[in-house]
């Protein structure tokens, strides 16, 4: 099956600066990469997809990079704020997302200092 | 809005009893999965269901299973709980392509 790797674990940034969270996948045939948010005692939550007909996506302050051929995508934070402190999961599926689970990474655990 | 609700946030049993989990969604969608998350090692898939009396195992599926007899409703069933199986359990549902959670359960076995 697909297998996720995920890192940083943890990552400490100061406010303003930029934070990269970096993925694998291991199965060719995913195409539908996501990412959640998780605030603390809250649901995880959808920040932003990718498709792997793209190569990158950005929505405001959050921007996710993916390589099919090397098997990688990353999400990347810009002048980040204390509110973007969570965790934050990748994720990985097949068929575009729609009738398969999604296979999840381990989390990256962010905290943004004042 | 996306509403999936689970049948609590805090739940205390004891080792062996038997222990419900419900997930009820009003959105109509078929597909509907049952994950456990534990610090470090991310959300793990025990099980998820495409469609009413359907259900296929997921990466952890040991130790539980599951009910889906109307399209609403999802339950997990721990048969005979563990200490192991303290957790935090979230249910998920999946719309066209976006997969929506509850807010989760978290369970203590004793």
């Amino acid at each position: 099956g697909e297998n996720v790797e995920q890192h940083p674990s943890t990552l400490s940034v100061q406010e303003g600066d930029s934070a990269v969270i970096k993925c694998t996948y291991s199965d060719s045939a995913s195409n539908y990469f996501p990412w959640y948010k998780q605030e603390l005692g809250k649901r995880p939550q959808l920040i932003i997809d990718i498709r792997s007909n793209v190569g990158e996506k950005k929505d405001q302050r959050i921007a996710v990079t993916l390589n099919k051929t090397a098997k990688h995508f990353s999400l990347h934070i810009t002048e980040t704020q204390p509110e973007d402190s969570a965790v934050y999961f990748c994720a990985a599926s097949t068929h575009g997302g729609s009738g398969y689970a999604l296979n999840f990474g381990k989390g990256t655990s962010l905290l943004v200092t004042p | 809005d996306v509403k999936v609700t689970q049948s609590s946030r805090y739940l205390v049993k004891r080792t062996g009893e038997k222990v419900f989990l419900e997930c009820v969604q009003d959105m109509d969608h078929e597909n509907m999965f049952w994950y456990r998350q534990d610090p470090g090692l991310g959300l793990r898939l025990i099980y998820f269901s495409y469609d009413v009396k359907m259900k296929e195992k997921g990466d952890i599926p040991e130790g539980y299973s599951v009910s889906r007899e109307k399209k609403e409703r999802f339950s997990l069933i721990l048969e005979s709980a563990s200490t192991n199986q303290t957790s935090m359990y979230l249910c998920a549902i999946q719309g066209q392509t976006t997969t929506y959670f509850g807010p989760g359960t978290r369970l203590t076995v004793t």
